[in-house]
């Protein structure tokens, strides 16, 4: 099974900062990978799929990037609504593994 | 605005069975894949089942495989969970959530996400 890990685990930050959440896998997984926003008590969101395509109405300070291993989320200019947890999730062909989640939080 | 609304989680006690239902509403249901995840308390996100949009395949983790059965009844916009010989480690909150693909391909991400319902297992 292909496995994902993200780091930092946690990330603290001030608003206007650039934030940078990393997702490695196990293999390569060419551009199969989603971003989710988790905040407390509330269901996750869908920020990116397929490395880099933002969802419908997500901000446009989110971006995604990489292929193959290695994955980058950044948020370019941190905004009070973003602090959250974040997720990362190989999607392809009944492979569904998430990342541990990286929380950001106030510094 | 896509709705999912699940229902029926309960305390239930170990090897007891449950089932979840999610009511869909504001888009095409049958033309749209779906699945279960889930989240124990304080604990990251984990894929338990997933349904073609007319049933046709279905999939599980390995963790629930043989104990659970993904369904769903296109004439009613409603998605099931049948959850047999629960364990402890089953305990978490359970959403019912969209693929983001299409009748033609499968996304395998997750779109559109309820609101979740809290499965406990505990004698």
């Amino acid at each position: 099974d292909i496995q994902m890990t993200q780091s930092p685990s946690t990330l603290s930050a001030s608003v206007g900062d650039r934030v940078t959440i990393t997702c490695r896998a196990s293999q390569s997984i060419s551009s199969w990978l989603a971003w989710y926003q988790q905040k407390p008590g509330k269901a996750p969101k869908l920020l990116i799929y397929k490395a880099s395509i933002l969802e419908s109405g997500v901000p446009s300070r989110f971006s995604g990037s990489g292929s193959g291993t290695e994955f980058t989320l950044t948020i370019s200019s941190l905004q009070p609504d973003d602090f959250a947890t974040y997720y990362c999730q190989h999607h392809n062909s009944f492979s569904y593994t998430f990342g541990q989640g990286t929380k950001v939080e106030v510094k | 605005q896509v709705q999912l609304v699940e229902s029926g989680g309960a305390v239930v006690q170990p090897g007891g069975s449950l089932i979840l239902s999610c009511s869909a509403s504001r888009f095409s249901f049958s033309n749209y894949d779906m699945h279960w995840v889930r989240q124990a308390p304080g604990k990251g996100l984990e894929w338990v089942a997933f349904i073609r949009y007319d049933g046709s395949n279905k999939d599980y983790a390995d963790s629930v495989r043989g104990r659970f059965i993904i369904s769903r009844d296109n004439s009613k916009n409603t998605l099931y969970l049948l959850m047999n010989s629960l364990r402890t480690e089953d305990t978490a909150v359970y959403y019912c959530v969209k693929d983001g693909g299409s009748i033609a391909a499968t996304g395998y991400y997750f779109d559109y996400w309820g609101q979740g319902t809290l499965v406990t297992v505990s004698s």
